[in-house]
């Protein structure tokens, strides 16, 4: 069964800079999430998007945006990064805002 | 304000003993759901169950259970005959209900369960 897919799976970046990351749902779940896990961290809800509408947000940053485009796929958008983005970044999605989300792989940026 | 509680830092136990994972929640949602995953060494996050505020029947999926308990606000987790590749970071999560809107998860500190051969 097709999963949830992310990428890169890896980013190495320098402060300061920009980093962008893709997420692809699963086919017909039209609500994503992203979350944020720092090393030794539970997971950290960032924001959430539904039928490529912002409807939730949680702790992210004034220097990261996101959105979800007309093919259900989202982006997470990162701007003057720090050495603490450092971060496994992982999306999620669901058919609906009430069913199981289910999780990609992550994206680990490191920040240098 | 929402908030999960893993007080089981860490657990190790031997081969084929069983463990449970404690998991205590807050809110002041009247409809919620409480999910738990699995997070092995590789890092990705596995889905292994959603039960909501509504649903009280204790659940069992071959090794595991889980216990909803509403009264005192818990949702347990159980192993039983536990195998090394259970070894893995678990995490109890919590999500409200706003209305119909995407509500984040909140996740607990997670339990690192180690079993021994």
């Amino acid at each position: 069964a097709a999963g949830v897919i992310q990428s890169p799976r890896h980013l190495i970046k320098e402060k300061r800079e920009t980093a962008t990351l893709k997420c692809y749902p699963i086919p017909r779940h039209d609500t994503v999430y992203w979350y944020q896990q720092g090393p030794g961290q539970d997971p950290q809800f960032l924001i959430s998007f539904y039928e490529k509408m912002q409807s939730d947000k949680g702790s992210i940053p004034d220097r990261f945006s996101a959105q979800q485009f007309s093919d259900y796929h989202s982006e997470l958008n990162m701007s003057s990064l720090e050495l603490g983005d450092s971060a496994l970044y992982f999306c999620a999605s669901s058919l609906e805002t009430e069913t199981e989300a289910f999780f990609g792989q992550g994206t680990r940026l490191t920040v240098v | 304000a929402q908030k999960v509680t893993q007080a089981q830092t860490e657990i190790s136990v031997v081969e084929k003993e069983d463990v449970t994972l404690d998991c205590v929640y807050e809110t002041r949602d009247t409809t919620y759901y409480l999910f738990w995953y699995k997070q092995p060494p590789s890092g990705e996050l596995v889905f292994l169950i959603r039960r909501n505020s509504f649903d009280e029947q204790n659940e069992i999926s071959g090794r595991y259970s889980w216990n909803f308990q509403k009264s005192t606000s818990s949702f347990n987790f159980t192993i039983t005959a536990s195998q090394v590749v259970d070894s893995a970071v678990y995490f109890c999560a919590l999500s409200g209900n706003s209305g119909g809107g995407a509500d984040g998860l909140t996740f607990g500190k997670g339990t690192h369960l180690i079993i021994q051969p």
